[in-house]
């Protein structure tokens, strides 16, 4: 079955700390993924996305992740997490051919200490 | 800009009400979405919808219905809510072509007493 883990349901950091978000996926065919966030009452902004080619993807507000084929994986990174870094994320893969068929994680939300 | 706008943020509504909720894109967008949005079970998709008219049922269909008369506007419709509709409502679009980004918009909170 298609299916999207997200094992850390609360991660909370230091400002300036760096940060990993882990993404796991079960999918059977090329996957597209995602990493949208959102922030406390909002919609969700995207963030990255990988399609093909380089698997290191860059996103906005410096965030990165890495696409692992060999362990079903697809992380966000960011070297220095800021304040205004809290939010929920959420991880998605669906199939390369259309968008409507996406499967969301369910979310880690991000606290950030001063 | 990019644009996904759901009219209604905060809906109270009594048990058995029809309730409307609606979304308009200005980015003449194909498809259309509807999700919901639960504390530990992340994004479900209702319905959504690829042209005006054409409508297909997500994963949770069941409660709800759906409206798209014309291409930029996406209604959902909870013809008699329940208590356990209450929820927070997403509504979303993207292009047609394969692995677009969809756009959400800034969510629907649905109270159901």
């Amino acid at each position: 079955a298609q299916s999207v883990t997200q094992p850390d349901i609360h991660i909370t950091v230091s400002e300036g700390a760096s940060l990993e978000l882990r993404c796991n996926y079960s999918y059977g065919a090329t996957p597209y993924l995602f990493w949208y966030v959102q922030s406390p009452g909002q919609g969700l902004q995207l963030l990255l996305k990988y399609f093909s080619g380089d698997t290191l993807v860059q996103g906005i507000k410096g965030f990165e992740a890495e696409f692992k084929r060999s362990q079903s994986s697809f992380n966000l990174r960011k070297p220095s997490v800021h304040w205004s870094d809290a939010a929920e994320y959420f991880c998605a893969v669906g199939p390369s051919y259309n968008t409507d068929k996406l499967i969301f994680g369910t979310g880690t939300r991000l606290q950030v200490f001063p | 800009d990019v644009k996904v706008t759901q009219s209604s943020r905060y809906l109270v509504k009594r048990t058995g009400e029809k309730v409307f909720l609606e979304c308009v894109q200005d980015m003449d967008h194909e498809n259309m979405f509807w999700y919901r949005q639960d504390p530990g079970l992340g994004l479900r998709l209702i319905y959504f919808s690829y042209d005006v008219k054409m409508k297909e049922k997500g994963d949770i269909p069941e409660g709800y219905s759906v409206s798209r008369e014309k291409k930029e506007r996406f209604s959902l419709i909870l013809e008699s809510a329940s208590t356990n509709q209450t929820s927070m409502y997403l509504c979303a679009s993207s292009l047609e072509t394969s692995g677009n980004t969809i756009y959400f918009g800034e969510g629907s909170w649905l109270t159901v007493v």
